[in-house]
């Protein structure tokens, strides 16, 4: 199976902060990385896909980049509505698998 | 609206079996394949199994082959996961999630992209 890792696995951060996330696949993966966000009891929701490509309805301070086995998830300025944990997931082959994922608090 | 709505979870004892269901709704269920993944209290995102548009392909995580048997109705846009010999370790939420897919050919991308709010089971004595 394919392992993702990300990093870091939390962080603190204030509105308006730039926010990386980086995302590690054990093997090249292509561009076959989604990225996904999670609220507290809430189901994950779809912000990018094929590594760069918006999800329509997301907004465009998130962004996506990378390909192979190196991955990054940024956001270009934190909003109160960002707080939450996100998710890399490769779709390169199944067993599909997920990143442990990133908790991104308020500071 | 596009809508999934998952039902079936409870809870059930260490060995005994459950069967989730999955409804759709305000999407065409028969041309999409679908998934299954859950999320243990706390814990991160696991996928589970895969099923394609008519049914005649499935796929299993590890852990949960020979257990586990996706399967849909298409004529029902409903998709179901039966669960058998169940573990106290598969106390989870079940999510189940349309797979969605960007390009052609063999550079097309996929993803999930719709999501149900999920069903909760618990397995304990």
């Amino acid at each position: 199976d394919i392992q993702m890792t990300q990093s870091p696995s939390s962080l603190s951060a204030s509105v308006g902060d730039r926010v990386t996330i980086t995302c590690r696949a054990s093997q090249s993966i292509s561009s076959y990385l989604n990225w996904y966000q999670q609220k507290p009891g809430k189901a994950p929701n779809l912000l990018i896909y094929a590594a760069s490509s918006l999800q329509s309805g997301v907004p465009s301070r998130f962004s996506g980049s990378g390909s192979g086995t190196d991955f990054t998830l940024i956001i270009s300025s934190l909003q109160p509505e960002d707080f939450a944990t996100y998710y890399c997931q490769q779709s390169y082959i199944t067993p599909w698998t997920f990143g442990q994922g990133t908790k991104v608090e308020i500071k | 609206e596009v809508q999934l709505v998952e039902s079936g979870g409870g809870l059930v004892q260490p060995g005994g079996s459950l069967r989730l269901s999955c409804a759709a709704s305000g999407i065409t269920f028969s041309t999409y394949r679908m998934h299954w993944v859950r999320q243990a209290p706390g814990k991160g995102l696991v996928w589970v199994s895969r099923i394609n548009s008519d049914g005649s392909s499935t796929t299993y995580a590890d852990s949960v082959k020979g257990r586990f048997t996706i399967s849909r109705d298409n004529a029902k846009n409903t998709l179901y996961l039966q669960m058998n010999s169940l573990r106290a370790e598969e106390t989870a939420v079940y999510y189940c999630a349309r797979e969605g897919y960007y390009g052609s050919g063999s550079s097309r991308s996929y993803y999930m992209d719709v999501w149900g709010k999920g069903t909760t089971v618990t397995v304990s004595s």
